[in-house]
């Protein structure tokens, strides 16, 4: 199976910030990943899917880029209402989720 | 509104039963392959589970594999996911999620329930 490893696990950073949160995927190569958003006591929700489509509704400073083994999360500006953890997940049979950035506001 | 809303968590002993279930409501279910989704307390997220649209085509996580039993009703708009043998470490929430493709792992989860609490203790 393919794992995905997410970093950092823990991020603080200020408003306006930043930030980028990398997936790196072992052994081998995913065709495309999903990043998640889950606020705390919430369930997750789906920020960006498949061919890096950002869901309806989320703000543009979210963007992801990469390909192959290693992915990237980033928020151009960051918000209060960012405050989060973060999840990427492969796009297979065996849809394994990193193991979570949570991100903080200073 | 689209909507999924999931039922029949609770604690049960090591060893015991228990069955979730999961009410959709607000789109075509059968057009749709659906999973669940754990979380154990402060931990990440898990994919558990999943049935294709039609119900033909399930799947499962190794952790739950030969234990846990996935099924949906197209007919009712419900997924169901029949837990055996349970232990210790199946101690999570469980989310029910829907998938954005008929069929399972091509696409993401974009809608999720609140989830359920299935606690595991003697």
């Amino acid at each position: 199976d393919i794992q995905l490893t997410q970093s950092p696990s823990f991020l603080s950073a200020s408003v306006g910030d930043r930030v980028t949160i990398t997936c790196r995927a072992s052994p081998g190569t995913v065709g495309s990943l999903a990043w998640y958003q889950q606020k705390p006591g919430k369930a997750p929700k789906l920020l960006i899917s498949s061919a890096s489509t950002l869901q309806s509704g989320v703000p543009s400073r979210f963007s992801v880029s990469g390909s192959g083994t290693e992915f990237s999360l980033t928020i151009s500006s960051l918000q209060p209402e960012d405050v989060a953890s973060y999840y990427c997940q492969q796009l297979n049979t065996n849809p394994h989720f990193g193991g979570g950035t949570k991100v903080e506001v200073k | 509104e689209v909507q999924l809303v999931e039922s029949g968590g609770g604690l049960v002993q090591p060893g015991g039963s228990l069955r979730l279930s999961c009410a959709a409501s607000g789109f075509t279910f059968r057009s749709y392959a659906m999973s669940w989704v754990r979380q154990a307390p402060g931990k990440g997220l898990e994919w558990v589970s999943a049935v294709s649209g039609t119900g033909g085509s399930k799947y499962y996580s190794d952790s739950v594999k030969g234990r846990f039993t996935i099924s949906r009703d197209n007919s009712k708009s419900t997924l169901s996911l029949q837990m055996n043998s349970l232990r210790a470490e199946d101690t999570a929430v469980y989310f029910c999620v829907k998938d954005q493709s008929l069929w399972f792992g091509i696409d993401a989860f974009d809608i999720w329930g609140q989830g359920t609490m299935v606690a595991v203790s003697s």
